[in-house]
């Protein structure tokens, strides 16, 4: 069974500061590991995916994440926000060889300051 | 551009009156999925096609049926909409045996408001 557990319903920074949504996860085989990001009134678009090899993945518009197995994390950053950052961010996990069908997280909300 | 692709955008329909939502798309992609989304939550997985094989989740009401008369077609019925089932209606699809493993590429969702 897989499960994922993001911290925090939302996050707040200033324009140029650091993101940082967190997401744990829970596999029982090697995971696949991925964030999207959904605007509003959008559907969910892929940021970036952990599949395989290197366990710092960049994605696009800047975000990177690592795999951390022995932590069981796959956190999101940003090193500097934009205004165009916000949105509603979703952490998803599915299993190699197993179910092809991913389980979310419930989603963190990403708000932007001026 | 392969896309996924979701008519209408927008859905007004009244307590009661059947509704079809309709899911398109170009990737050549084996899995549909069709998921429902209220405000602030995560996407909730209603079913999906594993090529013609329907899965239909433990929770769904019997509301909510699904067709799928070609590979690139897919679409939502809800048989007598009620206030409860008005949410974002989002199609995704996969290809688990392809090279993008199980990434989901999802459609711009149909708003559905139930009057």
């Amino acid at each position: 069974a897989q499960s994922v557990t993001q911290l925090g319903s939302h996050v707040s920074v200033s324009e140029g500061a650091l993101v940082l949504l967190r997401c744990n996860y829970s596999s029982s085989v090697p995971p696949y590991l991925f964030w999207y990001v959904q605007y509003p009134n959008q559907g969910l678009q892929l940021l970036l995916k952990y599949t395989t090899g290197a366990t710092l993945v960049k994605g696009i518009n800047g975000f990177e994440a690592e795999f951390k197995k022995s932590e069981t994390s796959f956190h999101l950053t940003k090193p500097s926000a934009h205004m165009s950052d916000a949105a509603e961010y979703f952490c998803a996990v599915s299993e190699k060889g197993g179910s092809y069908i991913p389980t979310f997280g419930r989603g963190t909300s990403l708000i932007v300051h001026p | 551009d392969a896309m996924v692709i979701q008519n209408p955008r927008y859905q007004v329909t009244q307590f009661g009156k059947p509704v079809t939502l309709s899911c398109s798309q170009t990737l050549n992609h084996n899995v549909m999925y069709w998921y429902q989304q209220k405000s602030s939550q995560a996407p909730k997985l209603l079913f999906h096609y594993y090529d013609k094989d329907f899965n239909n989740e433990a929770d769904t009401p019997d509301n909510f049926q699904s067709r799928r008369p070609n590979t690139s077609f897919c679409f939502l019925d809800i048989r007598s909409p009620g206030l409860g089932d008005a949410a974002m209606y989002l199609c995704a699809t996969s290809m688990p045996s392809g090279p993008s493993t199980d990434t989901q590429y999802f459609g711009p969702g149909t708003r559905l408001t139930v009057l």
